[in-house]
């Protein structure tokens, strides 16, 4: 049972490269979301999907773009890499939107240099 | 906006000591989380909390809703307690969005 799954582990861009982060869930939950963690500054929600065939806008939105592309997996797209969109992301589940807890991947680490 | 704000930022204890952690938060609640992240980055959830008082073995969580704020107690602390220890919360504006707090930093030393 591998829970949440997030490839790739690490990855380094160049400026205006592209990537698409990838996130699957074998656990049957509705919900899932991509947060990115910087120093000091906690977790940010970039995007999240209440259940398939839906998304919506987080704190931390701008340079990202989002698809729910079945219940299982919810990828994140970067168009054109900056190096202020070096982070740790990750993927978190949930069986709902509303009050249930959250489940994370082991995240994904990115440099853009 | 919304606010979470944890304290105390930093915490050192020595093994064996007890700690409270505290979370307070700006807008009425319906889901509040406790997380631990381990020196390897991962998150574990330790409790989802949004009222009354959970315990699982040296931690408990208490959330006062109407006076809006948490509390995480660890109670005799060991090594490997270490990381960083995040509340996230959801207010009844926030429809599917869960905002964390800023952490706080806890080291325990043998």
């Amino acid at each position: 049972n591998a829970g949440v799954t997030q490839t790739p582990k690490f990855q380094v861009l160049k400026t205006g490269q592209s990537m698409t982060l990838q996130c699957a869930q074998d656990m049957n939950h509705n919900s899932m979301y991509w947060y990115r963690q910087d120093p000091g500054m906690g977790l940010r929600l970039i995007y999240y999907s209440a259940s398939e065939g839906t998304t919506d806008k987080g704190e931390v939105p701008n340079g990202y773009n989002v698809s729910r592309l079945n219940k299982r997996e919810f990828s994140l797209r970067l168009e054109s890499a900056a190096p202020s969109q070096t982070s740790v992301y990750f993927c978190a589940t949930a069986v709902g939107s509303g009050g249930t807890p959250l489940h994370f991947g082991n995240g994904t680490r990115l440099t853009v240099t | 906006g919304i606010q979470v704000e944890q304290s105390p930022p930093d915490l050192i204890l020595q093994e064996g000591a007890n700690s409270t952690l505290r979370c307070n938060f700006s807008d009425s609640v319906n889901n509040l989380q406790w997380f631990h992240q381990n020196p390897w980055g991962q998150l574990i959830n330790l409790f989802y909390i949004p009222s009354g008082t959970k315990q699982n073995g040296r931690l408990s969580a208490t959330t006062v809703a109407t006076e809006r704020y948490s509390l995480l107690y660890i109670s005799s602390s060991q090594t490997t307690d270490s990381g960083v220890y995040f509340c996230a919360y959801r207010g009844g504006s926030t429809l599917g969005r869960l905002y964390f707090g800023r952490g706080t930093q806890l080291t325990v030393w043998p």
